[in-house]
């Protein structure tokens, strides 16, 4: 079965602090790996597909990579306007199914 | 302006009743899918479809029902039979991986609360 683990469950940093978050994951087969951005009651709003080890997509303050075992989503500088939950989803090749993890919520304090 | 469209934004169920939340897209994807949404659980799926009258169960299926007469609408009907339905529900579409590094990432709506009282 796919298996998809965030961490830390929680992340608090000051403005322009960066760091990163991490999604390790187990399938069979990867097609690929997506991360999305959440904000409270709204839904997800997709940043980047990530389809084999190496590869690297970058968008504004935000650069997300892919090993053969994990992904990292890198925050450089980080605003206020970066809180929100971030979401890790893996999908199987020839699978329709997108597992998903539980996030990290991140919260940057002015 | 493409999108997905989820209705009503909030809505409440009284123990027993059957209710319908609506999705529609115009984005012109054939694959639909329902996610319920609880704190601390990442988005699990419901139901899924990959083309007009044909879906298929996902991980937590029982209790709900769908249906997919039209590419652009996939409603879903909350049953009586679903023992604990208040939750967040999110309807996505995507289009079917059907080549390799083709973009099949989902777009999601804004989402439908449920609460029953």
């Amino acid at each position: 079965e796919d298996q998809v683990t965030q961490s830390p469950e929680a992340l608090r940093l000051q403005e322009g602090e960066s760091s990163s978050l991490n999604c390790s994951y187990t399938v069979s087969g990867l097609r690929g790996l997506f991360w999305y951005r959440q904000d409270p009651g709204k839904g997800p709003e997709f940043l980047f597909t990530l389809y084999s080890a190496g590869e690297e997509k970058e968008k504004e303050r935000l650069k997300a990579t892919l090993t053969k075992k994990e992904s990292f989503l890198h925050i450089t500088a980080p605003k206020p306007e970066d809180s929100a939950t971030y979401l890790c989803a893996v999908q199987r090749k020839g699978y329709q199914k997108v597992t998903f993890g539980t996030g990290t919520k991140l919260q940057v304090i002015p | 302006d493409g999108g997905i469209t989820q209705s009503p934004k909030y809505l409440f169920r009284k123990e027993g009743q059957n209710v319908t939340l609506s999705c529609e897209q115009n984005l012109n994807h054939d694959a639909m899918y329902w996610y319920r949404q609880d704190p601390g659980q990442g988005l699990r799926l419901i139901y899924y479809s990959q083309i007009v009258n044909d879906f298929q169960k996902g991980d937590i299926a029982e209790g709900y029902s769908v249906s997919r007469e039209k590419k652009e609408s996939f409603p879903l009907t909350v049953t009586s039979a679903q023992k604990n339905p208040t939750a967040f529900y999110l309807c996505a579409s995507s289009i079917p991986p059907r080549r390799e590094q083709e973009n099949t990432e989902a777009f999601f709506g804004q989402g439908t609360r449920l609460t029953v009282v």
